[in-house]
């Protein structure tokens, strides 16, 4: 089993809709969690970070994190076509390995 | 300030051959990542190197190997390639060991025939 699972999706969406996306882990050490956004042919790049539980939001973006549950989520408003793109969650334990999920690939209709 | 680059984008090899790859880090930046990504397996973490020194290795076998130089650039090699060791190798690089925020470069996508 992996330490860090992701729907691969693909998830398919109308511009304007909310895009749910979550992962789930099992090692109870890691501290941080992280959400990448990867477009094609490109490396990804970090969204957002939070540490330890709890809500962040960034603009249209909110990530939450639940210790307890071993779930992360995040939440995309007001979704554009230019969110089309793969998006990654990844957490780090106090090792400093980060641990990635499988993507989950998103494409927002216009 | 440019981004982190990676060399040679693509590259095609046979089995039994090995191949070097190269990532120049954002300047400044001291620790370089190194990760193999495929549609099955997701983003694997390979190894980190910070000031020339591994600080972190993965679960990938002794074939896969990497260094690090004094100007923060670092090169990994694979010998003796496998039909399984086709994939996107992604290098990022990061201002501190383990870094939460990783810079990825675009990586080298890399086929064995």
């Amino acid at each position: 089993q992996k330490e860090v699972e992701q729907d691969p999706g693909p998830l398919s969406v109308p511009e304007g809709a909310i895009v749910s996306l979550n992962c789930t882990y099992s090692n109870s050490a890691f501290q941080y969690f992280m959400w990448y956004r990867q477009y094609s042919r490109k490396g990804p790049e970090l969204l957002m970070y939070t540490y330890s539980s709890g809500n962040k939001e960034d603009g249209r973006f909110t990530a939450q994190v639940d210790k307890s549950s071993k779930y992360i989520s995040l939440f995309i408003r007001d979704s554009q076509p230019s969110d089309s793109a793969t998006y990654l969650c990844a957490m780090r334990s106090n090792d400093y390995k980060l641990s990635f999920g499988a993507g989950t690939t998103v494409t927002v209709r216009a | 300030k440019a981004g982190v680059t990676q060399t040679p984008r693509y590259l095609i090899k046979t089995r039994g051959q090995q191949v070097t790859l190269s990532c120049s880090p954002i300047s400044g930046h001291r620790s370089v990542s190194w990760y193999q990504q495929t549609p099955g397996q997701g983003l694997q973490f390979l190894f980190e190197y910070f000031s020339e020194t591994q600080r972190n290795k993965g679960n990938f076998p002794g074939r896969f190997s990497g260094r690090q130089f004094s100007n923060s650039r670092s090169e990994m090699n694979v010998s003796t390639l496998e039909l399984g060791d086709s994939a996107l190798y992604l290098c990022a690089s990061s201002p501190t060991s383990g870094g939460v925020e990783q810079f990825f470069g675009p990586g080298t996508r890399l086929t064995v025939l």
